[in-house]
C-alpha cells in the first residue's frame, strides 16, 4: 500500500527556519516524483515544486521559486520542504504527493497524498 | 490567479446529476493537455478522481466521470449523496510557464 506520512504540525516565529517532512513507503521512492502543494486557510491548491528522489533533479513553480527548497534523502525514503526565514503569509496546511509524470501520455497528476502538515506563522 | 477557472459553488438533491467545468485557455488545456480532478472531503487531504481526462483510480464509484472538449472540461457526478459533499479541484498543465502543474480554482459541492 502507498503511503506517505507527513511530520506534525509546527508553530513558529517570523523569521525562524522550518523543515518538514514527508516519508514514502509502500513503492520504490526512486522511481516517482514527489511535490508539494499549499494550501492556505480556506484557499484552493497551489503547486510549489517537485522532486525526483532518484537523482534530486528539482522543479519549482516560479510563484515558489527562491522561497523554499525542496530536497530528498533517498536513504530513508523522504522528502523535504524547508523555509530560511518564514513570514505570516507562509501560513498554511502542506501537503506532500506522489508526482506521476507519464510522458508518452503527456499525464501529470498528483495519485497518492500525504495528510498534511500544518504551519502557522505567528509573532 | 489560476488559470483553470470553476465555479465556486454547485448544488444539487440527492440522486441528481451535478456537473462542473473547468475553463482554461490555448496554453493548457486547449493545447491538448489532460486533465485531472481531485476530491478534498471537509478536513482531509485531497485524493485523486480522475485522471486523463476519464480514467477512474480503483476505487472511484462510476457515479464519477470526466470529459474534455476543446479548452474546458467536465466532471460529473450522477446519483448525488450526502457522501460527495466536499471541494473539487481540476488539474492540468500550462505551456505558458515553465513546468506549471496548474491547479482550478475549486468548486464547492453543496448536497441539498
Amino acid at each position: 500500500e502507498v503511503q506517505l506520512v507527513q511530520s506534525g504540525a509546527e508553530v513558529k516565529k517570523p523569521g525562524e527556519s522550518l523543515k518538514i517532512s514527508c516519508k514514502g513507503s509502500g513503492y520504490s521512492f526512486t522511481s516517482y516524483w514527489i511535490g508539494w502543494v499549499r494550501q492556505m486557510p480556506g484557499k484552493g491548491l497551489e503547486w510549489m515544486g517537485i522532486i525526483y528522489p532518484g537523482d534530486s533533479d528539482t522543479r519549482y513553480s516560479p510563484s515558489f521559486q527562491g522561497q523554499v527548497t525542496i530536497s530528498a534523502d533517498k536513504s530513508i525514503s523522504t522528502a523535504y520542504l524547508q523555509w530560511s526565514s518564514l513570514k505570516a503569509s507562509d501560513t498554511a496546511m502542506y501537503y506532500c504527493a506522489r508526482f506521476r509524470a507519464e510522458y508518452s501520455s503527456g499525464w501529470y497528476y498528483f495519485d497518492y497524498w500525504g495528510q498534511g502538515t500544518l504551519v502557522t506563522v505567528s509573532s | 490567479q489560476s488559470v483553470l477557472t470553476q465555479p465556486p459553488s454547485v448544488s444539487g438533491a440527492p440522486g441528481q446529476r451535478v456537473t462542473i467545468s473547468c475553463t482554461g485557455s490555448s496554453s493548457n488545456i486547449g493545447a491538448g493537455y489532460d486533465v485531472h480532478w481531485y476530491q478534498q472531503l471537509p478536513g482531509t487531504a485531497p485524493k485523486l478522481l480522475i485522471y486523463g481526462n476519464s480514467n477512474r483510480p480503483s476505487g472511484v464509484p462510476d457515479r464519477f466521470s470526466g470529459s474534455k472538449s476543446g479548452t474546458s472540461a467536465s466532471l460529473a457526478i450522477t446519483g448525488l449523496q450526502a457522501e460527495d459533499e466536499a471541494d473539487y479541484y481540476c488539474q492540468s498543465y500550462d505551456s505558458s510557464l515553465s513546468d506549471n502543474y496548474v491547479f482550478g480554482t475549486g468548486t464547492k459541492v453543496t448536497v441539498l
